[in-house]
């Protein structure tokens, strides 16, 4: 069935290093993904996204990667912050009303 | 901020209690949705909107009644709620349907 998952629950990085949050997903047909972040006490927040047609795209200080051979997302942030301490969530989309996301993984960032 | 604003941002109710949540949502979109949200579990969808008109129902029980009475305004209407019903409960709007989604802050629900 329809599944979005992540690698791990949890990650620790320390400030100023990468931080790389993974994503699995089983639907072959979704053709747009999304990376969210949710911090404490807040709602989702929208950090960037990448259509089917695309295997990279940046923004600031993120990047995202999408393997579709092996099904695989991947969030990458460059030079981490503690305000980068939050729940990350990928979600992925088949061009319908319904968005699946995953369970989230909560990074920490270490000073 | 997101665009997306949701009140009360914290209830507590008793089972018996009659309550509303409210959503606004000030990005012109014309969908706007429902979530459910609940520890260590993905976002469950519970009701979309699309132009007013509700496009999906996911399997929700009759004690939570959505109303929707313009594109920029969506109400969860709670009525004899159960303790696991606690939760937080998540607004989210998009352009259209399949857009990106953004969401409000949320409003964190204690049923007693």
């Amino acid at each position: 069935g329809e599944s979005v998952g992540l690698h791990l629950p949890t990650l620790s990085v320390q400030e100023g290093d990468n931080s790389i949050i993974n994503c699995a997903y089983s639907n072959s047909a979704s053709d747009y993904f999304i990376w969210y972040k949710q911090e404490s006490g807040k709602g989702p927040q929208f950090i960037i996204d990448i259509r089917s047609n695309m295997d990279k795209r940046q923004g600031q200080r993120v990047t995202v990667l999408l393997n579709k051979t092996v099904k695989h997302l991947s969030l990458q942030i460059a030079a981490t912050q503690p305000g980068d301490s939050a729940v990350y969530f990928c979600a992925e989309n088949t061009g319908g009303f319904k968005t699946i996301f995953g369970a989230g993984t909560r990074l920490f960032v270490k000073a | 901020e997101t665009g997306v604003t949701q009140t009360p941002r914290h209830l507590v109710m008793g089972m018996t209690n009659k309550k509303s949540l409210k959503c606004e949502q000030h990005l012109g979109h014309n969908a706007m949705y429902w979530y459910k949200q609940s520890a260590k579990k993905p976002l469950e969808l519970m009701f979309v909107y699309n132009f007013k008109e509700q496009t999906e129902n996911n399997s929700v029980p009759s004690r939570f009644s959505p109303e929707c009475p313009n594109s920029s305004h969506l109400f969860l209407h709670l009525h004899t709620l159960q303790p696991e019903d606690s939760a937080l409960y998540l607004c989210a709007s998009s352009q259209d349907l399949g857009d990106t989604q953004y969401f409000g802050p949320g409003t964190r629900l204690t049923v007693l």
